[in-house]
């Protein structure tokens, strides 16, 4: 079963990277790495999913070293509006494998 | 045209009832899930369904049951609710298992009294 870590907070400023990293040590060999985002009082919202290496679209980029024992989430110049929680989840390659969250990192963006 | 819909949004009951929550998805999707978040924000899987087959049970007490009538629905049925369960339940829906993203629903607060 993946234990999934992740930093509590973070705390960035308006048009900066940030990097969101984490920890999945005993990832299953077919597990994919999902990341979502959530606001108060709504549902996580999907936002990039990957198995290896590097993923990117409009939102957000995933890199995942080849050991996959870890991910990191990249946002490009954050927004007011990027301040939210962010979740990593591990799981879900074969049917019944384990879905697992972490336990999200709050995200403050100041201006 | 909401994708995941939830009813109730909010539920307050007391301790010892009996309580359903609906969840209903429009994507075509085959596979749904519940989840439970606590007060700390953790997100816990409950159950999973593909194809109305339970393919996901976690340690979850036999008080909780889902009932899928078909591929768009997954209700959770909760007897005898304890202080404990007060919660947000959110449902969830994927095209496929995990290779997937997850749309989840808006949550529906139970409050136990």
């Amino acid at each position: 079963l993946a234990k999934t870590t992740q930093p509590i907070s973070m705390d960035s400023y308006e048009g900066q990277e940030v990097n969101i990293t984490c920890s999945h040590n005993n990832i299953a060999t077919n597990d994919y790495i999902t990341w979502y985002q959530q606001f108060p009082s709504q549902g996580p919202r999907f936002i990039i999913q990957g198995y290896k290496t590097k993923v990117t679209n409009e939102v957000a980029s995933l890199f995942i070293p080849a050991d996959r024992k870890s991910s990191t989430l990249s946002l490009p110049r954050v927004s007011l509006s990027d301040t939210a929680v962010y979740y990593c989840l591990v799981g879900g390659g074969n049917a019944g494998n384990m879905l697992t969250f972490g336990g999200g990192t709050r995200l403050m963006v100041k201006p | 045209d909401t994708a995941v819909s939830q009813t109730p949004k909010y539920l307050v009951t007391q301790m010892g009832n009996d309580k359903s929550i609906k969840c209903e998805q429009n994507l075509g999707h085959d596979t749904m899930y519940w989840y439970k978040q606590d007060s700390k924000k953790f997100l816990k899987i409950m159950f999973s369904y593909n194809n109305k087959e339970l393919i996901i049970n976690e340690t979850v007490p036999n008080r909780f049951s889902p009932k899928s009538p078909d591929k768009a629905h997954l209700n959770l049925h909760i007897n005898s609710l304890e202080l404990g369960d007060s919660a947000v339940y959110f449902c969830a829906s994927s095209q496929g298992r995990g290779r997937w993203g997850q749309y989840f629903g808006p949550g529906t607060r139970l409050t136990v009294t």
